[in-house]
């Protein structure tokens, strides 16, 4: 079974300043790890992810995220919030392989201030 | 299309009525999912499908749901006898093998259903 954690359901941040957004996950076999990021009325956009090759996955719009398999956790940065930043992000975790159904987190909502 | 698309966008049924959501998945995609997102929630996973096999449905809630993937391309997400509990945005997904040997799922814009 698997399962994320999302600590934090609303983070506010002001621009210019660092964003973390909080992702531990529980996998009982290796896993594969994504962030997906949600604005109102769309669909899930992929952000990153983790396939076992690097533990320092960078994504799109200047995100990125490191894994570390001693923490269980998979941690989204980035160093400077723009406005457009703003929106629900979502950690999932999926077994490593085949296609596999997400499991995710109960999401993010982040706030940038000016 | 480049992308995944669902269709109606919105749609609203009252209790007891039976509706039918569409997907038209990336060409050439393999592997398609259905997402149950409620308010405030995240997605949660329905089923599965490998072409036109469903190869996964333990997420279905209850017997009133069913999909369906007939040529292996298009997808039905169909519920019957609504409930308002059934009120929730309904995702769906494709995905295929990249160069790198994993899969990422893309998502479509979603069917918001509102039971009344």
């Amino acid at each position: 079974a698997q399962s994320v954690t999302q600590l934090g359901s609303h983070v506010s941040v002001s621009e210019g300043a660092l964003v973390l957004l909080r992702c531990n996950y529980s996998s009982s076999v290796p896993p594969y790890l994504f962030w997906y990021v949600q604005y109102p009325n769309q669909g899930l956009q992929l952000l990153l992810k983790y396939t076992s090759a690097a533990t320092l996955v960078k994504g799109i719009n200047g995100f990125e995220a490191e894994f570390k398999k001693s923490e269980t956790s998979f941690h989204l940065t980035k160093p400077s919030a723009h406005m457009s930043d703003a929106a629900e992000y979502f950690c999932a975790v999926s077994e490593a392989g085949t296609a596999s159904k997400l499991t995710f987190g109960t999401g993010t909502r982040l706030q940038v201030t000016l | 299309g480049a992308g995944v698309s669902q269709s109606p966008r919105y749609k609203v049924a009252k209790r007891g009525q039976d509706v039918a959501l569409r997907c038209d998945p990336i060409s050439g995609h393999v592997s398609l999912f259905w997402y149950q997102q409620a308010l405030g929630q995240g997605p949660e996973f329905l089923t599965y499908f490998q072409n036109e096999a469903q190869l996964d449905k333990s997420g279905l809630p209850s017997d009133r749901f069913f999909a369906e993937r007939p040529e292996g391309s298009v997808s039905t997400l169909k519920i019957q006898r609504t409930q308002q509990e059934d009120s929730a945005v309904y995702l769906c997904a494709s995905s295929a093998r990249d160069n790198l040997g994993s899969d990422t799922q893309y998502f479509g814009p979603g069917t918001r259903l509102t039971v009344l």
